[in-house]
């Protein structure tokens, strides 16, 4: 079945760093999505990338979709405190009613000051 | 955006005892919700597809008669871990798409920590 692998599982920058997480999946993608988990907290929805190629910003956060729609990146420049979570990217998987998501292991990023 | 709300958030319980965790789709209709699973730093683990009118659907190795799921309408969906043992401490995140807004985004509720004693 569908496997979404997330790289590296661990990271730990000073505060201004850059960071990026990497994300593939066994199988061609319609679309990937991105989440951030703060501590303790539920998933919250960063971004979907539907086309192949595609690249997305959000202020400080730059999200890639490749050309095989195979592999994602999330790179977000000078990190900040408030960037502290764990980072999943997310495949649809089709279940008998629909399609739900499959999640990578997920990135957890620490910044000190 | 739409709104998932979960409850309980915390739980404990005696071992051998059942616990039901309510999802509630507050804004939005949804026929289908899913429950995830999350062990401590660890990935989200689909359990089952939530259907309303009819029975879940549960994904390889999980015990369809340890979780027990029912949809009993178009906004609540509810998990019941029976006789629960300490292995089945974590934390049940429940989710749905709004089909209305239908943007890709899957909405979290704010999941429910059980710890079985």
């Amino acid at each position: 079945g569908q496997q979404v692998m997330q790289i590296p599982q661990y990271q730990h920058v000073q505060e201004g760093e850059d960071f990026t997480t990497y994300c593939n999946s066994s199988t061609t993608l319609s679309n990937i999505q991105w989440y951030k988990q703060r501590p303790g907290g539920h998933p919250v929805f960063l971004i979907q990338l539907v086309k192949s190629g595609e690249v997305k910003k959000q202020k400080r956060l730059t999200f890639q979709f490749g050309e095989a729609k195979k592999n994602s990146s999330l790179h977000i420049t000078a990190t900040q405190t408030t960037d502290v979570g764990t980072y999943f990217c997310a495949g649809p998987r089709w279940v008998n009613s629909g399609y739900a998501l499959n999640f990578g292991k997920g990135t957890s990023l620490l910044v000190t000051p | 955006g739409a709104v998932v709300s979960q409850h309980p958030s915390w739980v404990i319980c005696k071992s051998g005892t059942s616990v039901k965790i309510e999802c509630r789709s507050l804004d939005f209709q949804a026929t289908t919700m899913f429950w995830y699973r999350q062990f401590p730093k660890q990935s989200l683990m689909l359990m089952a597809t939530s259907n309303e009118g009819s029975k879940a659907t549960y994904e390889q190795g999980v015990e369809k008669d340890k979780f027990l799921i029912n949809h009993a309408s178009l906004t609540l969906s509810t998990l019941t871990v029976t006789s629960a043992h300490p292995e089945d401490s974590s934390f049940y995140i429940c989710s749905a798409w709004d089909r209305g807004l239908w943007t890709g985004e899957l909405f979290f509720g704010e999941g429910s920590r059980l710890t079985v004693l």
